[in-house]
């Protein structure tokens, strides 16, 4: 019984590249939240979607990052022209249903040279 | 502005002793908590939960607390083990409009033998 699979676990890109974050959440749930976590910080929400629909994104900055959970396929967490400032954890979640617990993956650091 | 607060940012214990972990949280429409441990280089695991309409719940060696009027939860472990070293987080989520974690900024645990 698999939990959430993130990759790549780490990811490394230079100034101006593109970062393309994956995730699959628990067998069974069609719930996904992204989070992110800076140095020494908690971790803060960003966007939380369920198949093939975007149901909350106050958190995502206005530019440059998208999310999707296709109806077949991982979601996918995109951050175009990546800065300095973007490299952070990112952690995925998933649930059964809207507000039950959340099971959060491994995460993925990224690094912006 | 941080909705969630943990102001004690590490903490130390003796083996076989109580570890007390506080967060407060400032959002009155916060109606379900939860604590997560995490471990380095690790997505947090849920550790326990409670909803605004009970003062306790216990699961095993955790116990979490919530004190609605003062806007205060806390997790307390008996007896600590040295497995327990880890970062805690404290969580909310306001069941009624959003699915979102906000965190808190975590505690970091060092039980001691």
């Amino acid at each position: 019984n698999a939990g959430v699979m993130q990759n790549p676990r780490h990811l490394v890109r230079r100034r101006g590249q593109e970062a393309r974050l994956r995730c699959s959440p628990m067998k069974g749930h069609s719930h996904v939240y992204w989070y992110r976590q800076l140095p020494e910080e908690g971790l803060k929400f960003m966007v939380y979607l369920q198949k093939e629909n975007i149901i909350d994104e106050s958190g995502m900055p206005k530019e440059r990052f998208s999310a999707e959970f296709p109806k077949e396929g991982p979601s996918i967490l995109r951050i175009q022209q990546v800065v300095r400032g973007d490299s952070a954890a990112y952690f995925c979640a998933s649930s059964l249903m809207a507000n039950n617990e959340q099971f959060f993956g491994p995460g993925t650091r990224l690094t912006v040279l | 502005d941080q909705q969630v607060k943990q102001n004690s940012p590490s903490l130390s214990v003796q083996e076989g002793r109580i570890s007390i972990l506080n967060c407060d949280y400032t959002n009155s429409m916060f109606d379900y908590f939860l604590w997560y441990k995490k471990y380095p280089a690790e997505g947090p695991t849920f550790l326990i939960s409670i909803s605004s309409i009970k003062d306790k719940n216990e699961d095993g060696r955790f116990t979490v607390f919530l004190n609605k009027s003062a806007k205060h939860l806390s997790l307390h472990i008996v007896p600590s083990q040295p497995g327990d070293s880890a970062v805690y987080f404290c969580a909310a989520t306001d069941t009624g409009t959003a699915s979102k974690l906000t965190f808190g900024t975590g505690t970091r645990l060092q039980v001691t033998l």
